[in-house]
C-alpha cells in the first residue's frame, strides 16, 4: 500500500499569511494526487486533482504542484474561512489512501 | 442541483449488519465511479470502497474485505453497501462520494454522510 504523510500534522498562521503543506508518499504516484478541505461536522471539499488543477470554483489563492512522491499545496494569502483541515490522496494504486491531515489553526 | 444523499447508519452490535443507502440526483449516476469513504470520531478519512460507473470493478480496503460489499443501481441512481460482521472499529461517519477522469478520478462530489455506531 502507498502511504502518504503530511507535513506538518498542525499548522498555526495568520490571516494574510502564505503557508505550504507538503504531502510525501512513500512510492513515485505520477500526479495522481489530489487535496481536500474538510470543515467541522462537514463533507471534504475538493480543492485540486491531478496534483495542480484547481477544482471549478475553488478560489485563486489555493495552488497545489509536485510529480512523483512529493507535493504541496499552498495557500497565497490566508482568509478566515481557510483555518480549517486539509488532506492529500491518491490514485496511483488500490488501495486508494489519505494523508494524515493538516489541522490549520489561527495564530 | 447535484445531490448525494446518505440514509441508513444507526446503532448496531458487534457481529451486526446494516446497509447503507446512497442516492444520486442532479447528474449523470451511472457515467460516474462511486466510492464510500469513512471517517471515525475525531480522526482522518479512510477510503472504503469504490465501483466502476459499469459496475465491472469493485475494489475494497483490506479493513473491510469479506465483510463489506458495494453495489449499484444505474437505473435508480442509487449506490448501497452492505456491512456484515461489524466491529466497533467501523464506528464512523459514511460518505457516498462520486469520482471520474474529468476530474483525475478525485472526489468531486460527496453527500453529507451517515453515521455509524457498533456498539453493545
Amino acid at each position: 500500500d502507498i502511504r502518504l504523510t503530511q507535513s506538518p500534522s498542525f499548522l498555526s498562521a495568520s490571516v494574510g499569511a502564505r503557508v505550504t503543506i507538503t504531502c510525501r508518499a512513500s512510492q513515485g504516484i505520477s500526479n495522481y494526487l489530489a487535496w481536500y478541505q474538510q470543515k467541522p461536522g462537514k463533507a471534504p471539499k475538493l480543492l485540486i486533482y491531478t496534483a495542480s488543477t484547481l477544482q471549478s470554483g475553488v478560489p485563486s489563492r489555493f495552488s497545489g504542484s509536485g510529480s512523483g512522491t512529493e507535493f504541496t499545496l499552498t495557500i497565497s494569502s490566508l482568509q478566515p474561512e481557510d483555518f480549517t483541515t486539509y488532506y492529500c490522496q491518491h490514485f496511483h494504486s488500490y488501495p486508494i489512501t489519505f494523508g494524515q491531515g493538516t489541522r490549520l489553526e489561527i495564530k | 442541483d447535484v445531490q448525494l444523499v446518505e440514509s441508513g447508519g444507526g446503532l448496531v452490535q458487534p457481529g451486526g449488519s446494516l446497509r447503507l443507502s446512497c442516492a444520486a440526483s442532479g447528474f449523470t449516476f451511472s457515467s460516474y465511479n462511486m466510492n464510500w469513504v469513512r471517517q471515525a470520531p475525531g480522526k482522518g478519512l479512510e477510503w472504503v470502497s469504490l465501483i466502476f460507473s459499469s459496475g465491472s470493478n469493485i475494489y475494497y480496503a483490506d479493513s473491510v474485505k469479506g465483510r463489506f460489499s458495494i453495489s449499484r443501481d444505474n437505473a435508480r441512481n442509487s449506490l448501497s453497501l452492505q456491512m456484515n460482521s461489524l466491529r466497533a472499529e467501523d464506528t464512523a461517519v459514511y460518505y457516498c462520494a462520486a469520482s471520474s477522469r474529468a476530474t483525475g478520478d478525485a472526489f468531486a462530489m460527496w453527500g453529507q454522510g451517515t453515521a455509524v455506531t457498533v456498539s453493545s
